[in-house]
């Protein structure tokens, strides 16, 4: 199977900037997706980074290193309508499905 | 707008029972995705099918089974539900390829027993 960590819980900041890290470990990786997830909600696209580097999208950023099983996401401008839960999942050894973290819940404050 | 829907939103399904939960994509999409969402433990993968009449199990396949007869549905069944199903069932759908887009997930089902 595929292990995948986030951090449970982050606060922050509105106007700030927040990262939040992922770790995986997988065989047969095949790409790193970010999801945003507001409470009682389903799970909404974010990002998707197949090779390593950055990829941005407006004030959300995603970074993969294949190499150390890791990528970020970066939250930029924090508005109150990013407090939400990040999920963090890699595709892998299960074909076409994806793997997720426990997701991290993000507050953030005035 | 694409769409992956989902039967029922809210369920009560008593101990014992059968259950089956309904999930409808519009987009064509070859992959479709039963997943249960628990706090702590996150999203896990139950059952997944990658064509029509085609499954293949996931990580917690234990006390479920699922059907794919058309394209666009896949149905995911409880045999016997018990109370350590209840939970947040999500439906999601991909192509095949599965780049750039991901999963569209379907709002959910969250599935109680007693």
């Amino acid at each position: 199977g595929q292990n995948i960590d986030q951090p449970t819980e982050m606060t922050a900041t509105e106007g700030a900037i927040v990262q939040i890290n992922c770790t995986y470990q997988t065989s047969g990786f095949n790409g790193l997706f970010w999801y945003q997830q507001h409470a009682g909600e389903a799970p909404t696209f974010l990002s998707y980074n197949v090779l390593d580097g950055l990829e941005e999208k407006g004030r959300f950023s995603s970074f993969l290193s294949r190499s150390k099983g890791y990528s970020y996401l970066l939250l930029k401008e924090l508005q109150m309508k990013d407090s939400a839960s990040y999920l963090c999942a890699a595709g892998g050894n299960s074909g076409y499905a994806l793997n997720f973290g426990k997701g991290t819940s993000l507050l953030v404050t005035p | 707008d694409v769409k992956v829907t989902q039967s029922s939103r809210y369920l009560v399904k008593r101990t014992g029972e059968k259950v089956f939960l309904e999930c409808v994509q519009d987009m064509d999409h070859e992959n479709m995705f039963w997943y249960r969402q628990d706090p702590g433990l996150g999203l896990r993968l139950i059952y997944f099918s990658y064509d029509v009449k085609m499954k293949e199990k996931g990580d917690i396949p234990e006390g479920y089974s699922v059907s794919r007869e058309k394209k666009e549905r896949f149905s995911l069944i409880l045999e016997s539900a018990s109370t350590n199903q209840t939970s947040m069932y999500l439906c999601a759908s991909s192509l095949w390829q599965r780049t750039l887009y991901g999963y569209t997930f379907g709002s959910g089902t969250r599935l109680t027993v007693v």
